[in-house]
């Protein structure tokens, strides 16, 4: 059956910390990693992995795919309150996503 | 700006009532999804249709029916609404097969 799971659940940092949110999946005929930010409302794309752009950066923001692995990172550095949002990871099987739980992210001033 | 529409942002029904929760979008994409998200499960796939008047069954679909008429509207029914279908339902939709969604604001249904 296919799975993403991502840790932690939640984490309660301070503006200016590091944090790295992690993602493991197994997924059948794995195209593409996705990452989103969730904040009340819609989730908003950040970034799509796949085999051929395993490393993207955004400003604070980078994500790596670890194929042999099965898992992804996303790093947001020097936090900021605004960052404070559940992060979701998904694997893209044919044109379809399988998300994980998310991880719930809040940055406290 | 491109977008994806649900057209209530909350809704409380009782249980056994038919629900329709609606969805739009404005890109001209093919491909149509529903998901619901409850806490500590994440999104789970509902259904989703690649055409007009195609659907397929996603990972959870019991007690769900969908129908696409046109390609901008992709429509969830609960048949029978019940208490364990209180969740947020999220529409998306997307151009390729990659996964790269776009999502509509959500609707937090409330059954009681």
């Amino acid at each position: 059956e296919d799975k993403v799971v991502q840790s932690p659940l939640s984490l309660v940092v301070h503006e200016g910390d590091t944090v790295t949110l992690n993602c493991s999946y197994e997924v059948t005929n794995f195209r593409s990693l996705l990452w989103y930010k969730q904040e009340k409302k819609a989730p908003t794309f950040l970034f799509m992995l796949t085999s051929s752009g395993i490393e993207k950066k955004s400003g604070r923001l980078s994500s790596i795919l670890d194929k042999k692995e099965l898992s992804s990172i996303l790093n947001i550095t020097a936090t900021q309150t605004g960052d404070s949002a559940i992060y979701l990871c998904a694997g893209a099987r044919g044109g379809k996503l399988i998300f994980g739980q998310g991880t719930e992210l809040s940055v406290k001033p | 700006d491109v977008k994806v529409t649900q057209s209530s942002r909350y809704l409380v029904k009782r249980t056994g009532e038919k629900v329709f929760l609606e969805c739009v979008q404005d890109m001209d994409h093919e491909n149509m999804f529903w998901y619901r998200q409850d806490p500590g499960l994440g999104l789970r796939l509902i259904y989703f249709s690649y055409d007009v008047k195609m659907k397929e069954k996603g990972d959870i679909p019991e007690g769900y029916s969908v129908s696409r008429e046109k390609k901008e509207r992709f429509s969830l029914i609960l048949e029978s609404a019940s208490t364990n279908q209180t969740s947020m339902y999220l529409c998306a939709s997307s151009w390729d097969r990659h996964g790269s969604y776009t999502f509509g604001s959500g609707t937090r249904l409330t059954v009681v």
